[in-house]
């Protein structure tokens, strides 16, 4: 069974750029079939795709944050990572990691969740 | 972007009745060239993380109990749940694959009555 588990510091000061990690286990991050994203939800809102990475590096950005996204994939690690500068208040959220299948080589849904990890940015 | 747009934003619904989420896109994530409607429902439980309950608009993830039940075509779709179990009380999401970026309704939270 597929898992992902998000892990990274839970409080980023206001400036400063917010590191998370995916690692995922049971399944080979190198699989063809397989995309991974991040996705935050702030408290009590709903949720918003930040973006996704398949094994090769190639990244799909949201527009809305695409200045300020790093996400990069280490194979030898089964890890995927993202980095987000120039953190706000308005950046404190659940980040959730997950899965995309794929259909036609194409991403498509989330199909695999990680539980979440909360970043509040506050100095 | 797609505008994923759902309604009601919150609905009680009695034990063992019918429970109905719509969901709207402001343009149609039905792709002609396979016939396939973009569309996904998830189900987010207080405190957990998001989980998927259909794709194509109307196929269930394995495991999924079969009183869930999606519809739909082009950019108006629905998701249903035949008889409300208590154990379906959550937030529930429609999501667009069509393009990214990737978009989500704004939830719609379900309770019982």
């Amino acid at each position: 069974q597929l898992q992902l588990q998000e892990s990274g510091p839970g409080l980023v000061k206001p400036s400063e750029t917010l590191s998370l990690t995916c690692t995922v286990s049971g399944g080979s991050i190198s699989s063809s079939s397989s995309y991974w994203g991040w996705i935050r939800q702030p408290p009590g809102k709903g949720l918003e795709w930040i973006g996704s990475i398949y094994y090769s590096g190639n990244t799909y950005y949201n527009p809305s944050l695409k200045s300020r996204v790093t996400i990069s994939v280490d194979t030898s690690k089964n890890q995927f990572s993202l980095k987000l500068k120039s953190v706000t208040a308005a950046d404190t959220a659940v980040y959730y990691c997950a899965r995309l299948t794929t259909w036609d080589g194409t991403m498509i849904f989330f199909d695999y969740w990680g539980q979440g990890t909360l970043v509040t940015v506050s100095s | 972007d797609i505008v994923m747009t759902q309604s009601p934003d919150s609905l009680a619904v009695s034990l063992g009745e019918r429970a109905t989420i719509n969901c709207k896109s402001s343009q149609s994530v039905l792709y002609s060239s396979n016939n396939k409607n973009y569309l996904a429902w998830h189900q987010q439980k207080p405190g957990q993380p998001p989980k998927l309950l259909i794709y194509w608009a109307s196929t269930r993830e394995s495991g999924v109990p079969d009183r869930f039940s999606g519809s739909g075509s082009g950019t108006d779709f629905t998701l249903t749940i035949s008889s409300l179990q208590a154990e379906d009380v959550a937030v529930y999401y429609c999501q667009q694959y069509y393009g990214t970026p990737y978009t989500f309704g704004q939830g719609t939270k379900l309770e019982i009555k």
